[in-house]
Parts: C-alpha cells; sequence; structure tokens
C-alpha cells in the first residue's frame, strides 16, 4: 500500500470558522510532511514530523496548528484563517526526514482550502 | 536568487519528440536531488533521482552536473501521458540533521498529437 489519504478533499471555511484536516499512511514511514501549494506555484514546506516529534516549523502563522497523534497520522487543525490562505494543503509521508529517504515522499492528493 | 531555478516553460511538443529541462541550484550543499512531476490539480509524485553517474528509467534520463550545479531531464519519444508539470527537487540540510525538500517552481510539458 502505497497511498497516502487526505480528508477532506474540499473544505470551504469562513475567517472565524475552526476546521482540521486530516492524512494517513499505512507504509510505516516516520516522517511525515504538511506543505501548501498556490495556483501555479511549487509546493512550500510548512512542518515536518520525525517519529511523532515536530522537527521543523517553517515560521508557519500560529493560525495553523500540526498535530501527529501516531506514527499513521497527521492533522493539521485550523483557526482564524485569512482569505490568502487560500490553497492546496498537502501531506507527504517518507521512510525518514534525513538522508536520502527525505527526497522520495509520497503525496496524498491534498485538501483544497478556500477561506470566505 | 532562487533556490532552484527552472524554466517555466511551457514546451509544447508533438508526439514522438525528445524534449530536456534544465535546473540549476544555488545551495553548494545541496545533498540529493530529484525529478517529481504533476498533472494538473493532481499532487506530486516522484518521478526519479538524480545521480551524479547519471541514471535512465526508460525513456527518461536525468544527469546531475555538482560542479555546475546543473541537473537535467531528458525525455526520448514524448507521449501524450507525459503531458505534466516536472518539478526540479533538491534536499538541503535542516537543523538538527533534518533534510527537506526545495522545489524548483516547475517547467510545464504539453505534448500534442
Amino acid at each position: 500500500d502505497t497511498e497516502v489519504t487526505q480528508t477532506p478533499k474540499h473544505l470551504v471555511m469562513g475567517m472565524t470558522n475552526k476546521k482540521s484536516l486530516k492524512c494517513e499512511q499505512h507504509m510505516g514511514h516516520r516522517a511525515m510532511y504538511w506543505y501548501k501549494q498556490k495556483a501555479k506555484k511549487p509546493p512550500e514546506l510548512m512542518f515536518v514530523y520525525s517519529y511523532e516529534k515536530l522537527s521543523i516549523n517553517e515560521s508557519v502563522p500560529s493560525r495553523f496548528s500540526p498535530e501527529c497523534p501516531n506514527s499513521s497520522l497527521l492533522n493539521l487543525h485550523l483557526h482564524a484563517l485569512q482569505p490568502e490562505d487560500s490553497a492546496l494543503y498537502l501531506c507527504a509521508s517518507s521512510q525518514d526526514a534525513s538522508g536520502i529517504d527525505v527526497g522520495e515522499q509520497y503525496f496524498g492528493p491534498g485538501t483544497r482550502l478556500t477561506v470566505t | 536568487r532562487k533556490e532552484v531555478e527552472q524554466d517555466p516553460g511551457p514546451f509544447n511538443v508533438p508526439e514522438g519528440a525528445t524534449v530536456a529541462f534544465n535546473c540549476t541550484y544555488s545551495n553548494s550543499a545541496s545533498q540529493s536531488f530529484f525529478w517529481y512531476r504533476q498533472d494538473c490539480r493532481k499532487e506530486p509524485k516522484l518521478l526519479m533521482s538524480v545521480y551524479s553517474s547519471g541514471n535512465e528509467d526508460g525513456r527518461f534520463t536525468a544527469q546531475l552536473n555538482r560542479a555546475s550545479q546543473y541537473i537535467s531531464l531528458l525525455i526520448r519519444d514524448s507521449k501524450l501521458s507525459d503531458s505534466a508539470t516536472y518539478l526540479c527537487v533538491v534536499t538541503v540540510l535542516f537543523s538538527g540533521g533534518y533534510n527537506k525538500l526545495i522545489f524548483g517552481a516547475g517547467t510545464r510539458l504539453a505534448v500534442h498529437p
């Protein structure tokens, strides 16, 4: 099973809402990632979890709050977002977060988020 | 200067053509190198790793020149299904011994009949 799943596929939320994005992988990977991708731009790294610990936070605003409940699950909690946060949010996983393994990432299909 | 630079294209080529994409990176400490492919409104998928010795996977050949900090991808006998955006990706060392991916902006390829 080489699949990373994400829910929901689409999400529309107001600026005062609280919502969560979910990601799951069953490949036994120990590193999981959140990326943000705007139209016609490459993915931008937000967070990296390695062995369920937050390893990298790319200076992401606190209105985005990641959580890794176990080695297979990754959540992104959203609160008080701005319209400019509208984007495709991609989850990915890799065997490890160091060495060459980090380059071989498997991406989920993403959640297309619209903030109104 | 961007960390990873690519020609955005689009490259419009007929089926059967050979097309080459180039990429340069600025961080000489970059550790490993990859090409990813992203179809329209889909997630990126790893196409191939890139080694200094070069590597080939069917119709695809990737080359790395560390001295020039240059990466290339050659696609022979293009198929309609090759139409996608090709992302040049390098890994850089982050604090704590972790690596992270740096993506180029991507080169768009459109193969027509």
